[in-house]
């Protein structure tokens, strides 16, 4: 079963615009991250936030995290062709001795040279 | 360092015909494990080991799924008899021993089943 919802579901922008995506999960969680998927490097880990975390950085990316509102963005700025892929929210949630990555419908985008 | 390596790539089968995939995951990386994405979703956990023990198989069908890993480093999955819905990428990945962890990914077996 899919934890999180992602919003868009399709986003199209053209290069060096900023892309925001969006990620809504159900259960409580310990951390959120996010992935990028694309036919040339499979999926890839992009960014971790934990659940006392509202915002983290890590070079073009700014990732938000809103526990009351169970819900987290991504920005891209800057956006490259590159950057052209699919991304997911997935998130960790604890109990007893399991950690289990629950993902998200995915966003794809496409950024336009 | 190399990722995880999975084979083959693409399968194309008939339903009713078995199928198995492999996985060797990133060397010292103790847990490993196995998704499926089917198109348009998210990958979805099939089952987890952590070293030799699988401890989260709550999600694999085990009427016709099964999974291995022996000596606690390369992987398995196998699929008998295939469906058709069964048609699905199937992703390996492996982590290390942390509670904050980040999953590796293989780049994943496209199967076909017609």
């Amino acid at each position: 079963s899919q934890q999180g919802e992602e919003d868009p579901q399709a986003l199209s922008i053209q290069e060096g615009e900023n892309a925001t995506m969006n990620c809504s999960y159900k259960t409580s969680i310990n951390n959120l991250q996010w992935y990028r998927q694309n036919s040339g490097r499979g999926l890839v880990h992009l960014i971790l936030i934990r659940s006392n975390e509202r915002e983290k950085h890590s070079g073009r990316l700014r990732v938000t995290l809103d526990t009351s509102k169970k819900s987290s963005s991504l920005l891209i700025t800057a956006s490259r062709a590159a950057d052209t892929a699919s991304y997911f929210c997935a998130t960790v949630t604890y109990g007893g001795a399991t950690n289990k990555l629950i993902f998200g419908t995915g966003t794809l985008l496409a950024v336009q040279p | 360092e190399a990722g995880v390596v999975q084979s083959p790539r693409y399968k194309i089968i008939e339903k009713k015909q078995p199928v198995a995939f492999w996985c060797n995951p990133i060397s010292g990386h103790n847990t490993l494990y196995w998704y499926r994405q089917n198109l348009g979703q998210g990958p979805e956990l099939l089952i987890r080991y952590e070293n030799e023990e699988a401890v989260d198989d709550s999600q694999l069908p085990k009427d016709r799924f099964s999974a291995e890993r022996l000596k606690g480093v390369d992987s398995t999955l196998k699929i008998q008899p295939a469906e058709l819905g069964d048609s699905a990428v199937y992703l390996c990945a492996s982590s290390s021993l942390s509670r904050q962890r980040e999953q590796y990914f293989g780049p994943g077996t496209r199967l076909t089943v017609t």
